[in-house]
Protein backbone atom coordinates (compact mmCIF):
# COMPACT_ATOMS: atom_id res chain seq x y z
CA UNK A 1 0.00 0.00 0.00
CA UNK A 2 1.68 3.32 -1.22
CA UNK A 3 1.07 5.91 1.88
CA UNK A 4 2.03 9.49 2.05
CA UNK A 5 2.16 10.92 5.49
CA UNK A 6 2.01 14.34 7.04
CA UNK A 7 1.28 15.15 11.00
CA UNK A 8 -1.78 16.69 10.67
CA UNK A 9 -1.32 19.81 12.90
CA UNK A 10 -2.73 21.96 13.91
CA UNK A 11 0.71 23.87 13.35
CA UNK A 12 0.45 27.12 14.81
CA UNK A 13 2.89 30.20 13.82
CA UNK A 14 2.96 34.04 14.63
CA UNK A 15 2.54 36.42 11.52
CA UNK A 16 6.39 36.88 9.68
CA UNK A 17 7.51 33.25 11.34
CA UNK A 18 8.70 30.33 9.05
CA UNK A 19 6.43 27.80 8.71
CA UNK A 20 7.91 24.33 8.26
CA UNK A 21 5.39 21.59 7.20
CA UNK A 22 6.95 17.88 6.31
CA UNK A 23 5.77 14.80 4.58
CA UNK A 24 6.76 11.38 4.04
CA UNK A 25 5.88 8.88 1.81
CA UNK A 26 6.35 4.75 1.39
CA UNK A 27 7.01 4.01 -2.39
CA UNK A 28 10.61 4.74 -3.52
CA UNK A 29 9.40 4.27 -7.02
CA UNK A 30 7.60 8.01 -6.56
CA UNK A 31 8.88 10.33 -9.04
CA UNK A 32 6.48 13.38 -8.31
CA UNK A 33 5.29 15.05 -5.36
CA UNK A 34 3.05 18.25 -4.96
CA UNK A 35 1.90 20.41 -2.65
CA UNK A 36 -1.98 21.75 -2.55
CA UNK A 37 -3.39 24.46 -0.34
CA UNK A 38 -6.97 23.56 0.47
CA UNK A 39 -9.19 26.40 2.17
CA UNK A 40 -11.93 25.27 4.46
CA UNK A 41 -14.69 24.13 2.08
CA UNK A 42 -12.61 24.48 -1.28
CA UNK A 43 -11.04 22.19 -3.19
CA UNK A 44 -7.12 22.24 -3.61
CA UNK A 45 -4.87 24.57 -5.27
CA UNK A 46 -1.56 23.55 -6.39
CA UNK A 47 1.30 25.73 -4.74
CA UNK A 48 4.49 23.60 -5.73
CA UNK A 49 5.55 20.99 -7.49
CA UNK A 50 9.13 19.45 -7.11
CA UNK A 51 10.64 16.33 -8.70
CA UNK A 52 14.47 16.07 -8.26
CA UNK A 53 16.29 16.38 -5.10
CA UNK A 54 16.93 20.01 -3.50
CA UNK A 55 15.10 22.68 -3.16
CA UNK A 56 12.62 24.63 -5.39
CA UNK A 57 11.64 27.86 -4.60
CA UNK A 58 8.61 30.00 -5.77
CA UNK A 59 8.04 33.24 -3.72
CA UNK A 60 7.96 32.51 -0.08
CA UNK A 61 7.37 29.28 -1.18
CA UNK A 62 10.46 26.19 -0.81
CA UNK A 63 10.13 22.75 -1.35
CA UNK A 64 12.73 20.42 -0.41
CA UNK A 65 13.11 16.91 -1.55
CA UNK A 66 15.07 14.01 -0.60
CA UNK A 67 14.50 10.69 -2.43
CA UNK A 68 16.95 8.58 -0.29
CA UNK A 69 15.33 9.76 3.15
CA UNK A 70 12.22 9.67 1.67
CA UNK A 71 10.92 13.17 2.40
CA UNK A 72 9.15 16.47 1.49
CA UNK A 73 9.08 19.56 3.07
CA UNK A 74 7.88 22.86 2.60
CA UNK A 75 8.62 25.98 3.56
CA UNK A 76 6.26 29.10 4.34
CA UNK A 77 8.73 32.35 4.43
CA UNK A 78 6.78 35.67 6.07
CA UNK A 79 3.64 33.57 7.24
CA UNK A 80 0.81 35.30 6.67
CA UNK A 81 -2.87 35.20 8.20
CA UNK A 82 -4.12 34.18 4.77
CA UNK A 83 -1.68 31.39 4.72
CA UNK A 84 -3.82 29.80 7.03
CA UNK A 85 -5.23 26.48 5.58
CA UNK A 86 -4.80 22.35 5.13
CA UNK A 87 -1.35 21.92 3.21
CA UNK A 88 -1.66 18.50 1.48
CA UNK A 89 1.14 16.76 0.74
CA UNK A 90 0.83 14.58 -2.79
CA UNK A 91 2.85 12.09 -4.35
CA UNK A 92 2.85 10.29 -7.81
CA UNK A 93 4.71 7.20 -8.90
CA UNK A 94 4.41 7.05 -12.60
CA UNK A 95 4.18 10.65 -15.50
CA UNK A 96 0.60 11.92 -15.42
CA UNK A 97 -0.71 9.40 -12.95
CA UNK A 98 -2.82 9.48 -10.38
CA UNK A 99 -2.37 11.41 -7.18
CA UNK A 100 -1.73 9.67 -3.76
CA UNK A 101 -2.14 11.92 -0.92
CA UNK A 102 -1.62 12.60 2.97
CA UNK A 103 -4.28 13.85 5.50
CA UNK A 104 -3.18 17.11 5.54
CA UNK A 105 -1.45 19.61 8.05
CA UNK A 106 -3.97 22.28 9.24
CA UNK A 107 -1.54 25.63 9.50
CA UNK A 108 -2.85 28.76 11.61
CA UNK A 109 -0.95 31.85 11.30
CA UNK A 110 -1.64 34.23 14.31
CA UNK A 111 -1.61 38.15 13.68
CA UNK B 1 -12.47 31.26 -16.95
CA UNK B 2 -10.90 28.84 -18.58
CA UNK B 3 -10.29 26.31 -15.12
CA UNK B 4 -11.86 22.94 -14.75
CA UNK B 5 -15.32 23.02 -14.02
CA UNK B 6 -17.86 21.01 -11.96
CA UNK B 7 -21.55 20.71 -12.13
CA UNK B 8 -23.47 20.61 -9.59
CA UNK B 9 -21.79 22.33 -7.01
CA UNK B 10 -24.32 20.74 -3.86
CA UNK B 11 -25.99 17.42 -4.51
CA UNK B 12 -28.89 16.29 -1.60
CA UNK B 13 -30.32 12.65 -3.08
CA UNK B 14 -31.78 9.79 -0.51
CA UNK B 15 -30.62 6.89 0.17
CA UNK B 16 -30.93 4.56 -3.05
CA UNK B 17 -31.46 7.17 -5.58
CA UNK B 18 -28.52 7.56 -8.50
CA UNK B 19 -26.42 10.33 -8.82
CA UNK B 20 -24.66 11.86 -11.84
CA UNK B 21 -22.08 14.58 -11.48
CA UNK B 22 -20.05 16.41 -14.59
CA UNK B 23 -16.50 17.61 -15.14
CA UNK B 24 -15.12 20.26 -17.65
CA UNK B 25 -11.58 19.64 -18.05
CA UNK B 26 -9.38 22.80 -19.13
CA UNK B 27 -9.40 22.49 -22.69
CA UNK B 28 -6.14 21.31 -23.44
CA UNK B 29 -5.54 18.85 -20.92
CA UNK B 30 -5.79 15.26 -22.08
CA UNK B 31 -5.96 13.58 -18.76
CA UNK B 32 -8.97 13.85 -16.48
CA UNK B 33 -9.04 12.51 -12.63
CA UNK B 34 -11.84 11.80 -9.98
CA UNK B 35 -11.53 11.79 -6.26
CA UNK B 36 -13.45 12.00 -3.41
CA UNK B 37 -12.74 13.33 -0.21
CA UNK B 38 -14.45 13.32 3.11
CA UNK B 39 -13.73 15.89 6.27
CA UNK B 40 -10.38 15.71 7.87
CA UNK B 41 -8.80 13.44 5.07
CA UNK B 42 -6.99 14.06 1.86
CA UNK B 43 -8.62 13.15 -1.67
CA UNK B 44 -8.66 9.58 -2.41
CA UNK B 45 -7.76 8.78 -6.31
CA UNK B 46 -11.09 6.92 -8.08
CA UNK B 47 -9.92 6.94 -11.49
CA UNK B 48 -8.46 8.23 -14.70
CA UNK B 49 -9.02 9.14 -17.95
CA UNK B 50 -6.24 9.88 -20.71
CA UNK B 51 -8.48 11.22 -23.62
CA UNK B 52 -11.96 8.91 -24.02
CA UNK B 53 -9.84 5.63 -22.47
CA UNK B 54 -10.52 5.15 -18.79
CA UNK B 55 -6.89 3.72 -17.42
CA UNK B 56 -6.76 3.42 -14.11
CA UNK B 57 -10.00 2.81 -11.99
CA UNK B 58 -9.44 2.14 -7.91
CA UNK B 59 -9.51 -1.35 -6.44
CA UNK B 60 -11.79 0.14 -3.75
CA UNK B 61 -14.47 1.54 -5.97
CA UNK B 62 -17.51 -0.07 -5.67
CA UNK B 63 -18.97 -1.33 -8.74
CA UNK B 64 -22.20 1.33 -7.95
CA UNK B 65 -19.52 3.71 -9.12
CA UNK B 66 -18.98 4.37 -12.79
CA UNK B 67 -17.05 7.09 -15.19
CA UNK B 68 -16.85 7.50 -18.40
CA UNK B 69 -15.14 10.29 -21.01
CA UNK B 70 -16.96 9.50 -24.42
CA UNK B 71 -15.50 12.02 -26.72
CA UNK B 72 -12.22 12.91 -24.53
CA UNK B 73 -13.82 16.31 -23.21
CA UNK B 74 -15.77 16.44 -20.21
CA UNK B 75 -16.34 13.44 -17.85
CA UNK B 76 -19.46 12.03 -15.96
CA UNK B 77 -19.14 9.99 -12.51
CA UNK B 78 -22.56 8.32 -11.48
CA UNK B 79 -23.24 6.50 -8.52
CA UNK B 80 -25.85 3.78 -8.32
CA UNK B 81 -28.01 3.20 -5.30
CA UNK B 82 -26.53 5.91 -2.98
CA UNK B 83 -25.37 5.17 0.54
CA UNK B 84 -24.70 7.28 3.84
CA UNK B 85 -21.63 6.61 3.31
CA UNK B 86 -21.10 8.32 -0.27
CA UNK B 87 -21.64 11.50 1.25
CA UNK B 88 -18.27 13.26 0.51
CA UNK B 89 -17.04 15.94 -2.05
CA UNK B 90 -16.06 14.62 -5.52
CA UNK B 91 -13.22 16.55 -6.93
CA UNK B 92 -12.32 16.47 -10.44
CA UNK B 93 -8.59 17.52 -11.21
CA UNK B 94 -7.42 17.85 -15.58
CA UNK B 95 -3.62 17.54 -16.58
CA UNK B 96 -1.98 18.29 -19.37
CA UNK B 97 0.78 15.78 -20.87
CA UNK B 98 2.71 15.71 -17.76
CA UNK B 99 2.66 15.64 -13.84
CA UNK B 100 0.76 18.77 -13.12
CA UNK B 101 -3.16 18.38 -11.77
CA UNK B 102 -5.66 21.06 -11.78
CA UNK B 103 -8.59 20.82 -9.00
CA UNK B 104 -12.25 22.15 -9.97
CA UNK B 105 -14.32 23.32 -7.14
CA UNK B 106 -16.02 20.00 -5.97
CA UNK B 107 -19.03 18.66 -5.88
CA UNK B 108 -20.60 18.15 -2.48
CA UNK B 109 -22.77 15.14 -2.04
CA UNK B 110 -25.17 14.52 1.00
CA UNK B 111 -27.28 11.19 1.42
CA UNK B 112 -29.64 11.35 3.73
Amino acid sequence: QKEVEQNSGPLSVPEGAIASLNCTYSDRGSQSFFWYRQYSGKSPELIMSIYSNGDKEDGRFTAQLNKASQYVSLLIRDSQPSDSATYLCAASYNQGGKLIFGQGTELSVKP
Amino acid sequence: DTGVSQDPRHKITKRGQNVTFRCDPISEHNRLYWYRQTLGQGPEFLTYFQNEAQLEKSRLLSDRFSAERPKGSFSTLEIQRTEQGDSAMYLCASSPPGYEQYFGPGTRLTVT
